[in-house]
């Protein structure tokens, strides 16, 4: 079963905050964050491999709830840089976390 | 450090033919990842593989198959070319399951 992001595409202003959800159905073990620019190979961005876990990378920072089946990527003071289609990815415990399933993504566009 | 490198860049097929993609991952990776990107659409997971075997599949037809070499490099052959099977094929690395991924830059099959 697909994950679920949401939303499916944002406009933002230079500086501006955002937050990109992913919510599955099923039991999570993992969840992965890349980020994808028109034209180019998916870049890896984060990882999250327990519940509640929190991790951040310069201005992007990311949250697992297990219980809720669902993480949230939260970007800061957005860049120009910053716009691509965001993925999250999601193992499930069985699968011993080779295979991700990836959601439809988030098309993130940062307008100067 | 290479990344990982895919070949060819393009590779254009008629309906019923068979197409060979390659991948070679980042030194000391073991585990190779196949997923198809259909235009505009997100990542479908195809084939784990980790030491040389099989891990996992997704839900794709038996025409799609590959296999992973003693280097770790990998193939992926699909047989019996269809038109919906145009798309953008990547090729992901990981040190193991559940690490990040790091994708190539793809392959463009295209069938006519």
């Amino acid at each position: 079963q697909q994950p679920v992001q949401s939303p499916q595409a944002v406009i933002l202003r230079e500086g501006e905050d955002a937050v990109i959800n992913c919510s599955s159905s099923k039991a999570l073990y993992s969840v992965h964050w890349y980020r994808q620019k028109h034209g180019e190979a998916p870049v890896f961005l984060m990882i999250l491999l327990k519940g509640g876990e929190q991790k951040g990378h310069e201005k992007i920072s990311a949250s697992f709830n297990e219980k809720k089946q669902q993480s949230s990527l939260y970007l800061t003071a957005s860049q120009l840089s910053y716009s691509g289609t965001y993925f999250c990815g999601s193992s499930e415990i069985y699968n011993q976390g080779g295979k991700l399933i990836f959601g439809q993504g988030t098309e993130l566009s940062v307008k100067p | 450090e290479a990344g990982v490198t895919q070949s060819p860049t393009h590779l254009i097929k008629t309906r019923g033919q068979q197409a060979t993609l390659r991948c070679s991952p980042i030194s000391g990776h073991t585990s190779v990842y196949w997923y198809q990107q259909a235009l505009g659409l997100g990542l479908q997971f195809l084939l784990w593989y980790d030491e040389g075997e099989e891990r996992n599949r997704g839900n794709f037809p038996p025409r799609f198959s590959g296999r992973q070499f003693p280097n770790y490099s990998s193939e992926l052959n699909v047989n019996a070319l269809e038109l919906e099977d145009s798309a953008l094929y990547l090729c992901a690395s990981s040190l193991a399951g559940n690490q990040p991924q790091h994708f190539g830059d793809g392959t463009r099959l295209s069938i006519l």
